[in-house]
């Protein structure tokens, strides 16, 4: 199995501000994810971080508003940038070791409130 | 696209009881499907993967199957505990995982 470190756990951010959040796994891994999760919703993946190259985003999420990067195996960024109140989620990084049919692990999650 | 349902959306049982999670999908061809455990405010845990080609899993009090013909998934946990309190996920992996909304759990003491 991998552990999965995610900082910050959480933070109160100011509109119209952007915040980095990071992920560290312990051993390496082929697929890194990033979900949502909004109040009381269930997961949304953002986009897949591709080691080494631009992260591949699924359908409503932009390269501009949510960043990544995956500069090796273990560890990924994302960025929340320009936030507003509807940005109020859970940040999850997620990660999968082998083939596809690997099992997905999860890191604590990043509450972000934007005020 | 995979459409993943939980039902029921939440359960209350007393301690002891026997809990029945499902969770159905719409496309079959799938690799495998995940249940998690989720805390409030918590990262997700990993409790069983079921692979396509496998019919049931177990862990300790859990057991889940997965009829991939019928797009059927349940989750069984033994004699509950206040501890199994939690909201219950499954997901779809056919290369993306789709997550269903989850099964609110609260098994009273």
């Amino acid at each position: 199995s991998a552990v999965i470190s995610q900082k910050p756990s959480r933070d109160i951010c100011q509109r119209g501000t952007s915040l980095t959040i990071q992920c560290q796994v312990d051993s390496q891994v082929t697929m890194m994810f990033w979900y949502r999760q909004q109040p009381g919703q269930s997961l949304t993946l953002i986009a897949t971080a591709n080691q080494g190259s631009e992260a591949t985003y699924e359908s409503g999420f932009v390269i501009d508003k949510f960043p990544i990067s995956r500069p090796n195996l273990t560890f990924s960024t994302l960025t929340v940038s320009n936030m507003s109140p509807e940005d109020s989620s859970i940040y999850l990084c997620s990660a999968k070791q082998g083939a596809n049919t690997g099992e997905l692990f999860f890191g604590e999650g990043s509450r972000l409130t934007v005020l | 696209k995979q459409e993943v349902t939980q039902i029921p959306a939440a359960l209350s049982v007393p301690e002891g009881e026997n809990l029945v999670l499902n969770c159905s999908f719409t496309d079959s061809a799938i690799y495998n499907l995940q249940w998690f455990r989720q805390d409030p405010g918590k990262g997700l845990t990993s409790l069983l993967l079921i692979q396509s080609s496998q019919r049931e899993q177990t862990s300790g009090r859990l057991n889940a199957s997965l009829d991939k013909s019928s797009g059927r998934s349940t989750l069984y946990i033994a004699a509950s505990q206040p501890g199994d309190s939690a909201t219950y996920l499954c997901a779809v992996n056919d290369y993306k995982l789709s997550f269903g909304a989850g099964t609110t759990v609260t098994v009273r003491a």
